[in-house]
This record gives C-alpha cells, sequence and structure tokens, in this order.
C-alpha cells in the first residue's frame, strides 16, 4: 500500500499569503495525484488531478506540481474561503488519502 | 447537474451489517466513463477509499476492507449500494458516495460527491 504523508500538519497564514501543502509518497506515484479541499460539514471538492490540471471551476490560484514521490499544492494569495484542510489522493496503487493539512487563519 | 444523495440507517449495532445507498440523479450509472465509488471518513480523521464498482457489476475494494465489504448496483433505480459486514466501533463514521473516471482524466479521482452521511457503530 502506497502511504501519502503530508506536511505540515497545521499552516497558520494570514489572508493574501501564499500557502504551500506538501505531499509525500512512500513510492512512486507518477502523475498519478490529485488534491481535494474539504470545509466543515461538506464534502470535498476536487481540486487538481494528474498533479498539475486544475479541476472545472478551480481559480487559478491554485497549483499543483511534483512527480514520483514528492508533490506539493500552492495556492498563490490565500482568500477568506480558501482556510480548510487539503487532502492528496494517489490512484497509482490502488486508492489511498494523505491524512490531511489543516490549512488556519493566523 | 449531476447529484449523488446517501440515503441509510444512522445507527447500526456491533456484529450487524451497515447497508447505504447512493441515489443518483443528472447522470446514469450505466454510463461507460465512471465508476461508482464509497469513501468514509471518522469523526474528525482523514479520508479511506472503501471500493468502486462499474456498472456491469464488477468492483473493486480496498484490501483491508475487501473481505467485509460488497458494492452493487442496481440500474433500474439509477442507484448503488454498499454493505459492510460485522460491523465494529471502528466503522463509524461519514460515508460519502461519489464518482469517478473510468479513463483518461479524472482516472479513479473524485469528482463528483454526496454530501455524506454519519453511520455510528453501537448498541
Amino acid at each position: 500500500e502506497t502511504v501519502l504523508t503530508q506536511s505540515p500538519a497545521t499552516l497558520s497564514l494570514s489572508p493574501g499569503e501564499r500557502a504551500t501543502l506538501s505531499c509525500r509518497a512512500s513510492q512512486s506515484v507518477s502523475t498519478y495525484l490529485a488534491w481535494y479541499q474539504q470545509k466543515p460539514g461538506q464534502a470535498p471538492r476536487l481540486l487538481i488531478y494528474d498533479a498539475s490540471s486544475r479541476a472545472t471551476g478551480i481559480p487559478a490560484r491554485f497549483s499543483g506540481s511534483g512527480s514520483g514521490t514528492d508533490f506539493t499544492l500552492t495556492i498563490s494569495s490565500l482568500e477568506p474561503e480558501d482556510f480548510a484542510v487539503y487532502y492528496c489522493q494517489q490512484r497509482s496503487d490502488w486508492i489511498t488519502f494523505g491524512q490531511g493539512s489543516r490549512l488556519e487563519i493566523k | 447537474q449531476l447529484q449523488l444523495q446517501e440515503s441509510g440507517p444512522g445507527l447500526v449495532k456491533p456484529s450487524e451489517t451497515l447497508s447505504l445507498t447512493c441515489i443518483v440523479s443528472g447522470g446514469s450509472i450505466t454510463s461507460t466513463y465512471y465508476y461508482w465509488g464509497w469513501i468514509r471518513q471518522p469523526p474528525g480523521k482523514g479520508l479511506e477509499w472503501i471500493g468502486s464498482m462499474y456498472y456491469s457489476g464488477s468492483a473493486y475494494y480496498n484490501p483491508s476492507l475487501k473481505s467485509r465489504v460488497t458494492i452493487s448496483a442496481d440500474t433500474s433505480k439509477n442507484q448503488f449500494s454498499l454493505r459492510v459486514n460485522s460491523v465494529t466501533a471502528a466503522d463509524t463514521a461519514v460515508y460519502y458516495c461519489a464518482r469517478s473516471a473510468v479513463a483518461g482524466t479524472h482516472q479513479q479521482t473524485f469528482d463528483h460527491w454526496g454530501q455524506g452521511t454519519l453511520v455510528t457503530v453501537s448498541s
């Protein structure tokens, strides 16, 4: 089973700042990695698929990069609605999710 | 617009069977382009993929749950179901149904989700 480890567990930033979240895989997943955003009481929302492609309707401030075992989700300038929990998911070896990173308002 | 809605009991006794249904509207589960799956989230914790199925009946499951899980489709009602046998408190979670693509972009990536339903396992 491919384990995904996300860091940091919690990131405290202010609106307008840049956020960088990391996802590391225990073995190569090529670019078969997605990112989701989840707000309290809501289902996850797909942001990024295939490591760097934005899903339909996702603002350009969200970007993904990486391949192999190291991946990054970047939010270029935080909006108030971006404070949430973010999960990565791989589809190279069955389907697994990372444990999540919480982005909170500083 | 595709919508998914989970339904089923919110309370299940230990050792019994958890059964949930996902009703799909605005799209057909017989589409050849999509899998239909279940993901769960214990309270305050992360996401765990349970399994996914194709409308023809073929399904694949998380190896850690495979022995207790069945996902099946009722194409006449445009819905699919989850059964988890021999439940324990560890199966307490919000259960989501979701769609993923069979191939190409969004392959095995969940682009539409239901709102989720909390199932508590307790006597």
